[in-house]
């Protein structure tokens, strides 16, 4: 149990484009989703938390116009990146938080998807 | 603020050797404290967990004990594998429900 999947897995996109990644839970209900980047050979920095039904809390240093992240059900998250530069080129991550009781801070993994802007 | 330190990489072992990664953090409260594993090409997974002080987290072979007194989690197993050769994260969350704070990662290359 305890899956998330991520689609796409990889991505190649033209600079000033826009890129959506989703995020699903497909065995559980996340009520919590957070969006993950990181860069090669890095750690995972944190970019926003997002809870459903409200808006996503971004972490300092990270553009909300940028990164639009859509939490619309318990088992959905998307993140767009809107006008895509090479910059942005990166491995973003999402993870999924089940919703209350035991092991509610175990945090649920995609596989990642990797954006390559051109 | 809240941190993770883990010790520098890479680490390179033989087969069936003794691993220990240490691992310490700067936390308020009581976090719970976690290692994670990224084998090449694929997302992170959950190897063990401890959610309070002197708890072992054990999995595959792997543990690690909470330590209150030295602020640390450090992972060992004592036969390494070619197949554990991985990047492992050493990783705190001080509130249920928060996001994670990771360590750097630690790239373990094991040889046979």
């Amino acid at each position: 149990g305890a899956v998330v999947s991520q689609h796409p897995s990889w991505v190649i996109c033209k600079s000033g484009t826009s890129v959506k990644i989703e995020c699903r839970s497909l065995d559980f209900q996340a009520t919590t989703m957070f969006w993950y980047r990181q860069f090669p050979k890095q750690s995972l920095m944190l970019m926003a938390t997002s809870n459903e039904g409200s808006k996503a809390t971004y972490e300092q240093g990270v553009e909300k116009d940028k990164f639009l992240i859509n939490h619309a059900s318990l088992t959905l998250s998307t993140l767009t990146v809107t006008s895509a530069h090479p910059e942005d080129s990166s491995f973003y991550i999402c993870s999924a938080r089940a919703g209350g009781g035991e092991g509610t801070d175990t945090q649920y993994f995609g596989p990642g998807t990797r954006l390559t802007v051109l | 603020g809240n941190s993770v330190t883990q010790m520098e990489g890479p680490v390179t072992l033989s087969e069936e050797a003794f691993l220990t990664i240490n691992c310490t953090y700067t936390a308020t409260g009581y976090p719970s404290l976690f290692w994670y594993v990224q084998y090449p090409g694929e997302g992170l997974q959950l190897l063990l967990k401890a959610t309070k002080a002197d708890d072992k987290g054990s999995n595959k072979g792997f543990e690690a004990t909470y330590r209150k007194e030295t602020t640390s989690f450090h992972l060992e197993k004592g036969s390494v594998q070619v197949s554990d050769s991985a990047v492992y994260f050493c990783a705190l969350t001080y509130q249920a429900g928060t996001a994670l704070i990771f360590g750097k990662g630690t790239t373990l290359s094991v040889s046979s």
